[in-house]
């Protein structure tokens, strides 16, 4: 079934630790983005890809990186986490058309103690 | 840059009235405007969204109306149940961009 996939859905580490976050998805988009939202509140872009090899940061500062290796395939990375990274993380994908309608994926909740 | 409000934060209603949503954007040249439903612990949803080309289009209980004139568009829902409740989100995005600017939200909840 075409789908956004995250892994981990929830995770808990310690300061300093350095994380990946997995997005895969297997609807054939070219698009892909990285939101963070606090629980309940707005969503903000962090990063997006408009195809393999194209990365691009979004209108929130972010210190993550992202890659785009493989088109099905975005993941964002955190060198060394910080207390003030903890917030759910939401990865999205969209094709190329008229309206770039963005469907997101389960998301994945970090804490950073 | 674009900025998207939304109101009201949070909406109460009633089972079987109506609810509705409204939001504002600044940027003239946004042509396409998302409405996504998130339940509680689950993913945005899209749930209905509307082109600059058009003023109004409904999905069963559901309608969005646009007013470019007025940079404004909104989300009403009719005969409102409980499983209406979730946070509701709006969204704009320019013409010719990849970006989608959302606006914070409207916490609604339907008792029966």
């Amino acid at each position: 079934e075409a789908d956004i996939y995250q892994t981990p859905r929830y995770l808990v580490i310690g300061t300093g630790k350095k994380i990946t976050l997995e997005c895969s998805q297997t609807m054939g988009h070219d698009k892909m983005y990285w939101y963070q939202q606090d629980p309940g509140m707005e969503l903000h872009l962090i990063h997006y890809s408009y195809g393999v090899n194209s990365t691009e940061k979004g209108d929130l500062s972010s210190e993550s990186t992202v890659s785009r290796i493989r088109t099905e395939h975005f993941p964002l990375t955190l060198e060394s986490a910080r207390p003030s990274h903890t917030s759910q993380y939401l990865c999205a994908s969209s094709e190329y058309s008229s309206t770039d309608t963005q469907y997101f994926g389960p998301g994945t909740r970090l804490t950073v103690l | 840059g674009e900025n998207v409000e939304q109101h009201p934060s949070t909406l109460s209603v009633q089972e079987g009235d109506s609810a509705v949503i409204k939001c504002t954007y600044s940027d003239s040249a946004s042509n396409y405007f998302p409405w996504y439903k998130q339940e509680l612990g689950k993913r945005p949803q899209l749930i209905i969204d509307i082109r600059s080309n058009v003023g109004e289009k409904k999905d069963q209980r559901i309608a969005v109306t646009l007013n470019k004139t007025a940079k404004h568009f909104s989300l009403h829902i009719t005969e409102t149940q409980p499983e209406d409740s979730a946070v509701y989100f709006c969204a704009a995005r320019r013409k010719n961009t990849d970006k989608l600017i959302f606006g914070t939200g409207t916490r609604l909840q339907v008792f029966p």
